[in-house]
Protein backbone atom coordinates (compact mmCIF):
# COMPACT_ATOMS: atom_id res chain seq x y z
CA UNK A 1 0.00 0.00 0.00
CA UNK A 2 1.24 3.23 -1.11
CA UNK A 3 2.05 5.62 1.88
CA UNK A 4 2.99 9.34 1.87
CA UNK A 5 3.15 11.25 5.18
CA UNK A 6 4.24 14.53 5.50
CA UNK A 7 5.45 16.35 8.90
CA UNK A 8 7.11 19.79 9.82
CA UNK A 9 4.30 22.33 9.25
CA UNK A 10 3.49 24.30 12.17
CA UNK A 11 3.51 28.53 13.30
CA UNK A 12 6.43 30.59 12.07
CA UNK A 13 7.01 34.13 11.46
CA UNK A 14 7.11 35.96 8.47
CA UNK A 15 10.58 36.30 6.98
CA UNK A 16 11.39 32.94 9.04
CA UNK A 17 12.16 29.46 7.79
CA UNK A 18 10.54 26.16 8.25
CA UNK A 19 11.80 22.67 6.20
CA UNK A 20 8.78 19.99 6.03
CA UNK A 21 9.44 16.31 5.37
CA UNK A 22 7.52 14.06 3.45
CA UNK A 23 8.37 10.03 3.97
CA UNK A 24 7.09 7.64 1.50
CA UNK A 25 6.57 3.62 1.53
CA UNK A 26 4.89 0.85 -0.57
CA UNK A 27 6.62 1.83 -3.92
CA UNK A 28 9.85 2.41 -5.63
CA UNK A 29 10.62 5.77 -3.98
CA UNK A 30 14.18 6.21 -6.23
CA UNK A 31 12.15 5.80 -9.56
CA UNK A 32 9.29 8.40 -8.54
CA UNK A 33 9.63 12.19 -9.28
CA UNK A 34 7.82 14.12 -5.94
CA UNK A 35 5.69 17.00 -6.10
CA UNK A 36 4.49 19.51 -3.35
CA UNK A 37 0.93 21.17 -3.47
CA UNK A 38 -0.18 23.55 -1.55
CA UNK A 39 -3.81 24.24 -0.36
CA UNK A 40 -4.48 27.58 1.37
CA UNK A 41 -7.04 27.96 3.80
CA UNK A 42 -10.79 28.00 1.47
CA UNK A 43 -8.64 28.22 -1.52
CA UNK A 44 -8.11 25.53 -4.20
CA UNK A 45 -4.55 23.64 -5.40
CA UNK A 46 -1.29 25.17 -5.94
CA UNK A 47 1.75 23.45 -7.33
CA UNK A 48 4.83 24.32 -5.43
CA UNK A 49 7.11 22.45 -6.71
CA UNK A 50 9.25 18.69 -7.67
CA UNK A 51 11.94 16.73 -7.99
CA UNK A 52 12.57 14.32 -10.56
CA UNK A 53 14.43 10.98 -9.73
CA UNK A 54 18.19 10.44 -9.94
CA UNK A 55 17.88 8.23 -12.78
CA UNK A 56 15.55 11.32 -14.62
CA UNK A 57 18.58 13.84 -14.09
CA UNK A 58 17.26 14.91 -10.12
CA UNK A 59 16.29 17.92 -11.13
CA UNK A 60 13.97 20.80 -9.76
CA UNK A 61 11.26 22.98 -11.16
CA UNK A 62 9.42 25.36 -8.95
CA UNK A 63 6.38 27.88 -9.34
CA UNK A 64 7.33 31.67 -9.68
CA UNK A 65 5.54 32.72 -6.07
CA UNK A 66 8.03 30.06 -4.63
CA UNK A 67 11.49 30.26 -6.79
CA UNK A 68 14.50 31.43 -5.06
CA UNK A 69 12.83 31.07 -1.50
CA UNK A 70 11.58 27.29 -1.30
CA UNK A 71 13.97 24.14 -2.44
CA UNK A 72 13.05 20.91 -2.74
CA UNK A 73 15.44 17.96 -1.74
CA UNK A 74 15.55 14.05 -1.66
CA UNK A 75 16.88 10.87 0.45
CA UNK A 76 16.36 8.35 -1.59
CA UNK A 77 17.93 6.06 1.58
CA UNK A 78 15.16 7.00 3.67
CA UNK A 79 12.81 7.38 0.85
CA UNK A 80 12.18 10.86 1.64
CA UNK A 81 11.40 14.27 0.22
CA UNK A 82 12.23 17.89 1.73
CA UNK A 83 10.64 21.18 1.30
CA UNK A 84 12.74 23.81 2.60
CA UNK A 85 11.23 27.22 2.74
CA UNK A 86 12.83 30.31 3.76
CA UNK A 87 11.95 33.79 3.58
CA UNK A 88 8.17 32.70 4.79
CA UNK A 89 5.28 34.98 3.48
CA UNK A 90 1.75 35.49 4.91
CA UNK A 91 0.91 34.03 1.66
CA UNK A 92 2.54 30.95 2.05
CA UNK A 93 0.04 29.80 4.93
CA UNK A 94 -1.21 26.48 3.27
CA UNK A 95 -1.64 23.16 3.96
CA UNK A 96 0.88 21.45 2.13
CA UNK A 97 0.91 17.96 0.66
CA UNK A 98 3.69 15.60 -1.43
CA UNK A 99 2.33 13.60 -4.18
CA UNK A 100 3.96 11.07 -6.50
CA UNK A 101 4.10 11.60 -10.41
CA UNK A 102 5.72 13.14 -13.03
CA UNK A 103 2.83 14.38 -15.32
CA UNK A 104 -0.19 12.80 -13.49
CA UNK A 105 -0.09 12.91 -9.39
CA UNK A 106 -1.22 9.75 -8.37
CA UNK A 107 -0.89 9.60 -4.53
CA UNK A 108 -0.98 12.07 -2.16
CA UNK A 109 -0.21 12.28 1.65
CA UNK A 110 -2.55 13.63 3.92
CA UNK A 111 -0.92 17.34 4.24
CA UNK A 112 0.97 19.32 6.66
CA UNK A 113 -0.59 22.88 7.62
CA UNK A 114 2.12 26.01 7.44
CA UNK A 115 1.15 29.28 9.19
CA UNK A 116 3.01 32.02 8.76
CA UNK A 117 1.87 34.97 11.21
CA UNK A 118 3.32 37.74 13.39
CA UNK B 1 1.17 29.99 -17.86
CA UNK B 2 -1.51 28.21 -19.02
CA UNK B 3 -4.38 28.64 -16.84
CA UNK B 4 -7.70 26.34 -16.41
CA UNK B 5 -10.95 27.58 -16.14
CA UNK B 6 -13.78 25.02 -14.82
CA UNK B 7 -17.21 25.67 -14.97
CA UNK B 8 -19.54 25.62 -12.86
CA UNK B 9 -17.93 27.02 -10.17
CA UNK B 10 -20.90 24.91 -7.74
CA UNK B 11 -23.53 22.90 -8.42
CA UNK B 12 -26.45 21.23 -6.52
CA UNK B 13 -27.23 18.00 -7.69
CA UNK B 14 -29.53 15.13 -6.79
CA UNK B 15 -28.16 11.56 -5.95
CA UNK B 16 -28.86 9.90 -9.67
CA UNK B 17 -28.58 12.38 -11.67
CA UNK B 18 -25.78 12.80 -14.52
CA UNK B 19 -23.11 15.59 -13.65
CA UNK B 20 -20.96 17.34 -16.40
CA UNK B 21 -18.04 19.50 -15.27
CA UNK B 22 -16.01 21.27 -17.78
CA UNK B 23 -12.31 22.37 -17.76
CA UNK B 24 -11.43 24.82 -20.55
CA UNK B 25 -7.52 25.46 -21.05
CA UNK B 26 -5.76 28.50 -21.76
CA UNK B 27 -4.22 27.37 -24.66
CA UNK B 28 -3.96 23.53 -26.28
CA UNK B 29 -2.65 21.06 -23.80
CA UNK B 30 -2.96 17.93 -26.11
CA UNK B 31 -4.23 15.29 -23.69
CA UNK B 32 -2.65 16.63 -20.80
CA UNK B 33 -5.15 16.97 -18.25
CA UNK B 34 -6.16 15.51 -15.35
CA UNK B 35 -8.86 15.15 -12.67
CA UNK B 36 -9.09 14.92 -9.00
CA UNK B 37 -11.73 14.82 -6.72
CA UNK B 38 -11.36 16.16 -2.98
CA UNK B 39 -13.48 15.70 0.00
CA UNK B 40 -13.79 17.53 2.95
CA UNK B 41 -10.78 18.06 5.52
CA UNK B 42 -8.66 15.18 3.10
CA UNK B 43 -6.56 14.98 0.01
CA UNK B 44 -7.29 15.33 -3.54
CA UNK B 45 -7.80 11.78 -5.25
CA UNK B 46 -6.82 10.90 -8.79
CA UNK B 47 -9.90 10.15 -11.14
CA UNK B 48 -8.91 10.34 -14.46
CA UNK B 49 -5.39 10.53 -16.34
CA UNK B 50 -4.82 12.06 -20.12
CA UNK B 51 -8.01 13.15 -20.27
CA UNK B 52 -10.24 9.93 -20.81
CA UNK B 53 -7.87 7.46 -18.81
CA UNK B 54 -9.67 5.85 -15.50
CA UNK B 55 -7.51 5.91 -12.10
CA UNK B 56 -7.11 2.47 -10.90
CA UNK B 57 -10.20 1.60 -8.65
CA UNK B 58 -12.34 4.69 -9.44
CA UNK B 59 -15.97 3.48 -9.62
CA UNK B 60 -16.88 3.08 -13.36
CA UNK B 61 -19.63 6.47 -13.17
CA UNK B 62 -16.97 8.70 -13.49
CA UNK B 63 -15.62 8.96 -16.99
CA UNK B 64 -13.69 12.01 -18.76
CA UNK B 65 -13.34 13.17 -22.32
CA UNK B 66 -11.79 16.22 -24.42
CA UNK B 67 -8.55 16.81 -26.18
CA UNK B 68 -6.89 20.35 -26.99
CA UNK B 69 -8.68 22.64 -25.38
CA UNK B 70 -11.91 21.53 -23.59
CA UNK B 71 -12.19 18.86 -21.76
CA UNK B 72 -14.74 17.09 -19.64
CA UNK B 73 -15.49 15.50 -16.51
CA UNK B 74 -19.39 13.41 -16.41
CA UNK B 75 -20.56 11.47 -13.29
CA UNK B 76 -23.36 9.13 -14.46
CA UNK B 77 -25.70 8.63 -11.71
CA UNK B 78 -24.53 10.66 -9.21
CA UNK B 79 -24.54 8.90 -5.49
CA UNK B 80 -24.01 10.59 -2.11
CA UNK B 81 -20.77 10.04 -1.59
CA UNK B 82 -19.26 12.14 -4.58
CA UNK B 83 -20.23 15.29 -2.77
CA UNK B 84 -16.62 16.56 -3.15
CA UNK B 85 -14.58 19.60 -4.99
CA UNK B 86 -13.19 18.59 -8.15
CA UNK B 87 -10.02 19.96 -9.79
CA UNK B 88 -8.87 19.83 -13.42
CA UNK B 89 -4.92 19.81 -13.86
CA UNK B 90 -2.55 20.19 -16.87
CA UNK B 91 1.15 18.90 -16.99
CA UNK B 92 1.79 19.53 -20.65
CA UNK B 93 3.96 22.93 -19.51
CA UNK B 94 5.35 23.93 -16.36
CA UNK B 95 4.12 25.32 -14.26
CA UNK B 96 1.83 22.45 -13.36
CA UNK B 97 -1.61 24.59 -12.89
CA UNK B 98 -5.32 23.51 -11.94
CA UNK B 99 -8.63 24.38 -12.41
CA UNK B 100 -10.19 26.84 -9.57
CA UNK B 101 -12.17 23.60 -8.80
CA UNK B 102 -15.99 22.38 -8.88
CA UNK B 103 -17.81 22.41 -5.67
CA UNK B 104 -20.98 19.70 -6.14
CA UNK B 105 -23.43 19.37 -3.28
CA UNK B 106 -26.17 17.04 -2.70
CA UNK B 107 -29.32 17.51 -2.10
Amino acid sequence: EVQMVESGGGLVKPGGSLRLSCAASGFTFSNAWMNWVRQAPGKGLEWVGRIKSKPSGGTTDYAAPVKGRFTVSRDDSINTVYLQMNSLKTEDTAVYYCSTGGYFFDFWGQGTLVTVSS
Amino acid sequence: EIVLTQSPDFQSVTPKEKVTITCRASQSIGSDLHWYQQKPDQSPKLLIKYASQSFSGVPSRFSGSGSGTDFTLIINSLEAEDAATYYCHQSSSLPHTFGQGTKLEIK
